[in-house]
């Protein structure tokens, strides 16, 4: 069956930085996009970061443009965020989540790990 | 860029009631980029609805989903006790490519 399971998380001091995973199993991980979602305590859904399918576009939300880079790792199923120069509005619940179609981006996201909590506070 | 306005922010309903639940676009808003997510507290989010009418795989036919170019509904026709939740839709769009979500309607049991 399909799993992502995040690491990664924890408590770190505004301006460092930090590194989450996504492992992913259970299906054809260089064949999905990848996105990023997070949620702050309480609040909505915030799309952070999309990356295609074999690694050749990545996307970001204005919010984070600069500061995070996302990537994957085909032949370690694995999805990565990296997060730098992290301020206290970044402090939310981190979400791995995969496309719904093979090759796709423009989909929903049928998918999603457990999360992963990241707090930024000195 | 799509700003996404769900409405309302709570509905207070009963079990075996029908649920109507808004998703308006700020511009139009292709349907087969329309989609539907469940929260409950504590876990991620599921999809619902895709391409703003499809249910994915596993969902009861109790959801369905409708509309086009900026207003968007999600109905769930009888609630059912696992159904109190909160329900968020998002748009895929292509230039840039990206997701927006909405700001979620939360239905609560009366």
């Amino acid at each position: 069956q399909v799993q992502l399971v995040e690491s990664g998380g924890g408590v770190v001091q505004p301006g460092r930085s930090l590194r989450l995973s996504c492992a992913a199993s259970g299906f054809t991980f260089s064949s999905y996009g990848m996105h990023w979602v997070r949620q702050a305590p309480g609040k909505g859904l915030e799309w952070v970061a999309v990356i295609w399918y074999d690694g050749s576009n990545k996307y970001y939300a204005d919010s984070v443009k600069g500061r995070f880079t996302i990537s994957r790792d085909n032949s370690k199923n694995t999805l990565y965020l990296q997060m730098n120069s992290l301020r206290a509005e970044d402090t939310a619940v981190y979400y791995c989540a995969r496309t719904q179609t093979k090759y796709d981006i423009l989909t929903g996201l049928d998918y999603w790990g457990q999360g992963t909590l990241v707090t930024v506070s000195s | 860029e799509i700003v996404l306005t769900q409405s309302p922010g709570t509905l207070s309903l009963s079990p075996g009631e029908r649920a109507t639940l808004s998703c308006r676009a700020s511009q139009s808003v292709s349907s087969s980029y329309l989609a539907w997510y469940q929260q409950k507290p504590g876990q991620a989010p599921r999809l619902l609805i895709y391409g703003a009418s499809s249910r994915a795989t596993g969902i009861p036919d109790r959801f369905s989903g409708s509309g086009s170019g900026t207003d968007f509904t999600l109905t769930i026709s009888r609630l059912e006790p696992e159904d109190f939740a909160v329900y968020y839709c998002q748009q895929y769009g292509s230039s840039p490519p990206g997701l927006t979500f909405g700001g979620g309607t939360k239905v609560e049991i009366k």
